[in-house]
């Protein structure tokens, strides 16, 4: 079925940079695109891009152009969502999701807080 | 971009009633790759339901999705405690990938 766990909550100031990871387990790591959405509090979901573990290849949404980078470790199935330049706006859960199509599953959720 | 409008944005229901859920989007979604999604408070989004109609795995059958092109909709029979919480539809054919706002659904 396939599982995600993410790492732990951070607490970064302005202008600092964040790196959430997203370790796989129970499927075949290379075979499905991760992609990362965040919420902030009381709000939508955003899609934030995706990468492909195979190959590494990425893809962002326009407004994170520029602000973040999407990787991986084959070696231990785990990807890896940074964001850099952070500012109190970024303050957010940021979600990995496997996709099949639609995401299936999803990562508990990282909590970035951004505050001076 | 597509942009998917979600509606109402609160829906006050009892326990045993039937919950109708709209999803708009301002294009046609290819293939109908939509799919719909639960969140519950301080949870993860929980699939339900893709390419519009088919359930996910351990989903039950009081709860289905219909819909094509701009229209979609997902449908509680009879609700069950566990059912009040927000959903999100979502499309995926189409980057770049779109959430609607999403519909609250609550106990009146």
């Amino acid at each position: 079925q396939g599982q995600l766990v993410q790492s732990g909550a951070e607490v970064k100031k302005p202008g600092a940079s964040v790196r959430v990871s997203c370790k796989a387990s129970g499927y075949t790591f290379t075979s499905y695109d991760i992609n990362w959405v965040r919420q902030a509090t009381g709000q939508g979901l955003e899609w934030m891009g995706w990468m492909n573990p195979n190959n590494g290849n990425t893809g962002y949404a326009q407004k994170f152009q520029g602000r973040v980078t999407m990787t991986r470790n084959t070696s231990i199935s785990t990807a890896y969502m940074e964001l850099s330049s952070l500012r109190s706006e970024d303050t957010a859960v940021y979600y990995c999701a496997r996709v099949v199509g639609w995401f299936d599953p999803w990562g508990q959720g990282t909590l970035v807080i951004v505050s001076s | 971009e597509i942009v998917l409008t979600q509606s109402p944005g609160t829906l006050s229901l009892s326990p045993g009633e039937r919950a109708t859920l709209s999803c708009r989007a301002s294009q046609s979604v290819s293939s109908s790759y939509l799919a719909w999604y639960q969140q519950k408070p301080g949870q993860a989004p929980r699939l339900l339901i893709y390419e519009a109609s088919n359930r996910a795995t351990g989903i039950p059958d009081r709860i289905s999705g219909s819909g094509s092109g701009t229209d979609f909709s997902l449908t509680i029979s009879r609700l069950e405690p566990e059912d009040f919480a927000v959903y999100y539809c979502h499309q995926y054919g189409s980057s770049p990938i779109t959430f609607g706002q999403g519909t609250r659904l609550e106990i009146k």
